[in-house]
């Protein structure tokens, strides 16, 4: 059963830090990856998703990597914005649906 | 295209009562899935579907029912409602299995006392 683990559960940086936010899985053989953004009481927006043959994808300051043969993904935010407080899911598609990571909570102070 | 949407937003139920929580999207997609998601947790997989038709069960299926007559509508059926029902429950859909995205529904908010 693929597990799906993001590390930290939690974070909170100063507005224009630089932060990563890791990923984790214990299944190799995915299809793809994807990286959402829940706002509170909100549902789930995509951000980034990255094929199994991709080693990243970018969009606007977003970087996401993928590393199959170690499990593992990180998100990159770069100068980061009040604005990018949210909870931001990874999940992993190596069937019929995702598997979810339990979220990394943000909170960018100004 | 309005994507993946879901009726009710929000909703009380009591302790045995049943209802029904609607999904439609307009994106003809093939793929539909119902996931619950609890405080503090990640997205869990209740009822899938590969087309109209076909239906199967996710990771936590019990306390819940799915059916599929068309390609556009999911519909969840929540029989004699529990406390451990209460959660928010998303939509989703995607074109087809492997490696394209899959897009979420609002939610629905679902309390039961």
């Amino acid at each position: 059963k693929q597990e799906v683990t993001q590390i930290p559960a939690a974070l909170s940086v100063p507005e224009g830090e630089n932060l990563v936010l890791n990923c984790s899985f214990t299944d190799s053989a995915i299809y793809n990856l994807q990286w959402f953004r829940q706002d509170p009481g909100k549902g789930l927006t995509s951000l980034l998703l990255i094929q199994s043959s991709q080693r990243e994808q970018t969009s606007g300051r977003l970087n996401a990597s993928l590393d199959k043969s170690s499990g593992r993904s990180t998100l990159y935010i770069a100068a980061s914005q009040p604005g990018d407080s949210a909870t931001y899911l990874c999940a992993v598609s190596s069937g019929y649906a995702l598997n979810f990571g339990k979220g990394t909570s943000l909170l960018v102070t100004p | 295209n309005a994507g993946v949407t879901q009726t009710p937003k929000f909703r009380i139920l009591k302790i045995g009562q049943s209802m029904t929580l609607q999904c439609a999207q307009d994106m003809n997609h093939n793929y539909m899935y119902w996931y619950r998601q609890d405080p503090g947790m990640g997205l869990k997989l209740i009822y899938y579907s590969v087309g109209a038709g076909i239906t199967d069960k996710g990771e936590v299926p019990n306390g819940y029912n799915v059916s599929r007559s068309t390609t556009e509508d999911f519909p969840l059926r929540l029989e004699l409602a529990a406390p451990s029902q209460t959660s928010v429950y998303f939509c989703a859909s995607r074109r087809g299995q492997g490696d394209n995205e899959q897009f979420f529904g609002p939610g629905t908010r679902l309390t039961v006392l």
